[in-house]
């Protein structure tokens, strides 16, 4: 009964090749997240939907980029990996309805960069 | 800009003490914060939020808007405890987006 579905949950990639990861979610919810985890450190938050409008956090490099189609679906695409690019991924769905926004996060997908 | 800041990079404590996480925060308006856990090979989940008041697993954290503080404690820490904890902050002024702290791994000890 997962309600936010990342796949991958491993994905190999070569350097400088594209690489897409994909995450579902079935809560519903109006915003939808993305966050690179690298070991030993807090999520950090790469950018964001509310609905369909997109927001970039400052420090993300151009080479992350979002898709999402509908509100269900969300990818991360990254355009050249680079090694510095290894890390989990984290995707995370929340509503915002008052004050609940709880933010429910998907196993996450490795990315290692060869 | 919102910063959320967890001082202990790790707290090992014996099964039966108190713990308590330090949580510190800079927000500009009416913060929501929270605490998410992360078990062994678990996904990141929500432990509790300030606004619900509530006791989750034995563990309590009060918003203290005066010294920008939302530290978690537990009287009594168990090994099942052990797992890496993240004060979180989100709100309206910061578009909604979740702020996460350094994070805190908690070892209970046998």
């Amino acid at each position: 009964d997962a309600m936010v579905i990342q796949n991958p949950r491993y994905q190999v990639t070569q350097f400088g090749k594209p690489v897409t990861l994909s995450c579902s979610q079935t809560l519903n919810h109006n915003v939808m997240y993305w966050y690179q985890q690298k070991s030993s450190q807090a999520p950090k938050l790469l950018f964001h939907y509310y609905d369909k409008d997109f927001n970039n956090e400052a420090d993300t490099p151009d080479n992350f980029q979002s898709r999402r189609p509908n509100t269900s679906f969300c990818f991360l695409d990254i355009r050249s990996p680079g090694l510095g690019d290894a890390a989990m991924y984290l995707c995370a769905t929340s509503t915002v309805q008052g004050a609940d926004t709880e933010a429910f996060f998907g196993q996450g997908t490795r990315l290692t960069v060869v | 800009a919102q910063r959320v800041t967890q001082p202990e990079k790790l707290l090992s404590v014996f099964k039966g003490a108190p713990v308590e996480l330090k949580c510190n925060y800079s927000y500009s308006g009416s913060p929501e914060l929270f605490w998410y856990v992360q078990y062994s090979r678990q996904r990141l989940q929500l432990l509790l939020r300030h606004i619900s008041r509530e006791s989750i697993k034995g563990f309590t954290a009060d918003l203290n808007k005066g010294e920008t503080s939302f530290h978690l404690k537990k009287p009594f820490a168990q090994e099942e405890d052990s797992a890496m904890y993240y004060c979180a902050l989100s709100g309206w002024a910061a578009g909604n987006k979740l702020t996460f702290g350094g994070g805190t791994r908690v070892l209970v000890k046998p």
